[in-house]
């Protein structure tokens, strides 16, 4: 069945450093959506992204979505200390939707 | 906003006892989901529900079951607790459609003595 692993499981940075995440897919994804967690808290959904090549902003924050539509990544320019938690893609394949592992991002200030 | 509530924030149980966890949503969805949250393995889901009465299995099903006679409720039940099933479970609702983001309850951590 389809797998979404998402890479790294950790990540360190120091304020102002950026950060990456990325997910890939074992199948063609139709979508896939991101979502944040902060510590404590439950994932919130952040984006969508649906087509292939996309790209969106918000802000800081710049998702990509894969021309092949089986990987996503997601950058943060110049971290800060409140984009702390675990960030989650879940791809889309047919009418099952999967959650990546996540990626736990700590910040130092 | 879309309101997800779990009935309970912690929960501590022992072996061999039945388990109930609560989910409510009031935005009228149709499809809801359990999950269970550990770390290193992200996100798993145990099963979901399109619609009143249904429900289909998840990834990893063994040793739960679900109910939902109500849209707004849906219930997961460990029959006979184990200690490996300690651990944060989440419940999410979504609308029908494959572009609807699925919103989240805050959890239960639940603890299996």
């Amino acid at each position: 069945g389809q797998q979404v692993m998402q890479i790294p499981q950790y990540q360190h940075v120091q304020e102002g450093e950026d950060f990456t995440t990325y997910c890939n897919s074992s199948t063609t994804l139709s979508n896939i959506q991101w979502y944040k967690q902060r510590p404590g808290g439950h994932p919130v959904f952040l984006i969508q992204l649906v087509k292939s090549g996309e790209v969106k902003k918000q802000k800081r924050l710049t998702f990509q979505f894969g021309e092949a539509k089986k990987n996503s990544s997601l950058h943060i320019t110049a971290t800060q200390t409140t984009d702390v938690g675990t960030y989650f893609c879940a791809g889309r394949d047919n009418n099952d939707m999967r959650f990546g592992a996540g990626t736990r991002l700590t910040v130092k200030p | 906003d879309v309101k997800v509530t779990q009935s309970s924030r912690y929960l501590v149980k022992r072996t061999g006892e039945k388990v109930f966890l609560e989910c409510v949503q009031d935005m009228d969805h149709e499809n809801m989901f359990w999950y269970r949250q550990d770390p290193g393995l992200g996100l798993r889901l145990i099963y979901f529900s399109y619609d009143v009465k249904m429900k289909e299995k998840g990834d990893i099903p063994e040793g739960y079951s679900v109910s939902r006679e109500k849209k707004e409720r849906f219930s997961l039940i460990l029959e006979s607790a184990s200690t490996n099933q300690t651990s944060m479970y989440l419940c999410a609702s979504k609308r029908t459609g494959g572009n609807q983001p699925q919103h989240f309850g805050d959890g239960t951590r639940l603890s299996i003595l």
